[in-house]
């Protein structure tokens, strides 16, 4: 019963370098979402995906790249990464039913970039 | 641009009292869900209001849905420490991807 999980948990990168935050859920939800959360500026959107093989911006997209090749992965890739990239990330899930808007969030990666 | 602003930012409050947070936008949402979240853990979903005027309540908690669908509170009754937390409103909107607007959050700390 392990709903959202997200690897690694914690993560500190040089400025430039490049990582992939794995994101998997066994409940077989249709959608699955990439947020940040920083200080005063709450939880904002990175990209989303609707489906296998299907992924879209959200709203402060820059900076990040993902991919979806299976329904219940959904990773999030930082090509080169920089200092205002600091954050914490969570993926959430949901079912494609309309009507359900049961998000179910991971615990988090913290990532610092120096 | 939709918004939904949270009040109080912070709120620290003794065992026992109660408190009720705000959470107003100019927007109209489809439904409005209430988080809390623990440091170091992700949102948990306490309660999705839909319909204008609703009122939930979970035990202590009790949430209204305005009536024109543009606001909600969460009202705390004796409220105790395992209460302490990150509590976020999230206004649903329909769109292609049904779109959900988070606040920035009401951090609420219980002291015994």
């Amino acid at each position: 019963n392990a709903g959202v999980t997200q690897t690694p948990k914690f993560r500190v990168l040089k400025t430039g370098q490049s990582m992939t935050l794995l994101c998997a859920q066994d409940m077989n939800h249709e959608y699955m979402y990439w947020y940040r959360q920083d200080p005063g500026m709450g939880l904002r959107l990175i990209h989303y995906s609707v489906g296998e093989g299907t992924t879209a911006k959200g709203e402060v997209p820059d900076g990040y790249n993902v991919s979806r090749l299976k329904k219940q992965n959904f990773l999030l890739g930082l090509e080169s990464a920089a200092p205002s990239q600091t954050s914490v990330y969570f993926c959430a899930s949901r079912y494609l039913a309309t009507g359900r808007f049961d998000y179910t969030f991971g615990s988090g990666t913290r990532l610092t970039v120096v | 641009t939709q918004l939904l602003e949270q009040s109080p930012q912070f709120l620290s409050i003794q065992e026992g009292e109660n408190l009720t947070v705000y959470c107003n936008s100019s927007s109209v949402f489809s439904s409005l869900q209430w988080y809390r979240q623990e440091p170091g853990e992700g949102p948990v979903l306490l309660v999705t209001v839909v319909t204008g005027g609703e009122v939930k309540k979970l035990k202590r908690l009790t949430f209204q849905f305005g009536d024109a669908r543009k606001d909600s509170s969460l009202h705390i009754t004796a409220a105790q420490p395992g209460d302490t937390g990150l509590y976020l409103c999230a206004g649903v909107v329909i769109t292609s991807y049904d779109k959900i607007i988070f606040g920035k959050g009401t951090r609420l700390h219980i002291l015994p």
